[in-house]
């Protein structure tokens, strides 16, 4: 089984610090996707990154798929409490549709 | 308004009684999955489904059963469930079964089986 392990588990930061969450794989991936996750609710697309070496900026979230597409990262400038969360990556490999997620990354931005 | 939508929202059963989660959408996505999300695991495909009549495992697919009968629904049926399947459980669906695609998640569905 394909495995998308993400770091850290668990972030506990003040706001306005930064911070950075990884997602690595010994896979290839076609495209790979980042979520946000509220409690009591389903995950919600942040973005999808396809390319190699593609930087994607939404506001004050970069997110960066790796050259050789086996990993990611998400970094977020001057976290606030409402970027409190759980953030997971997902993607799927060559020749197939299943869909890996990541183990996660439970983040909290204490006010 | 564009929804998934799953029912029950909550569910306690005892092992071995079948159930049956119901999970809709009004997009006319081709695509739907059923995950199951667990602590320390996050979330596990259970089966997907490309299209009508079109179904195929995810990671964990032992001990459920899927159908794809129509395009808008995608039951995910438990025939003799027992304790390891207590968990949340999500169904999400995207236009196409394209890489890439955003998928739109339920509210989920949370299984106790005692």
């Amino acid at each position: 089984t394909q495995l998308l392990e993400q770091s850290p588990q668990f972030l506990s930061i003040q706001e306005g610090e930064n911070l950075t969450v990884y997602c690595n794989s010994s896979s290839v991936f076609s495209s790979l996707q980042w979520y946000r996750q509220e409690p009591g609710e389903g995950p919600v697309l942040l973005v999808t990154v396809v390319t190699g070496g593609e930087v994607k900026k939404l506001k004050r979230l970069t997110f960066q798929f790796g050259d050789a597409r086996k990993d990611s990262s998400l970094h977020i400038t001057a976290a606030q409490p409402g970027d409190t969360g759980l953030y997971l990556c997902a993607g799927s490999t060559s020749g197939t549709y299943k869909y890996i997620f990541g183990t996660g990354t439970r983040l909290k931005v204490l006010a | 308004e564009a929804q998934v939508t799953q029912n029950p929202r909550y569910l306690i059963t005892v092992t071995g009684k079948k159930l049956t989660v119901t999970c809709s959408q009004n997009m006319n996505h081709e695509y739907m999955s059923w995950y199951r999300q667990d602590p320390g695991l996050g979330l596990r495909q259970i089966y997907y489904s490309m299209n009508v009549e079109v179904t195929d495992k995810g990671d964990v697919p032992e001990g459920y059963k899927v159908s794809r009968k129509e395009k808008r629904n995608f039951p995910l049926i438990l025939e003799s469930p027992s304790p390891n399947q207590t968990s949340l459980y999500f169904c999400a669906s995207s236009l196409l079964a394209f890489k890439g695609e955003t998928q739109y998640f339920g509210p989920g569905t949370r299984l106790l089986v005692l």
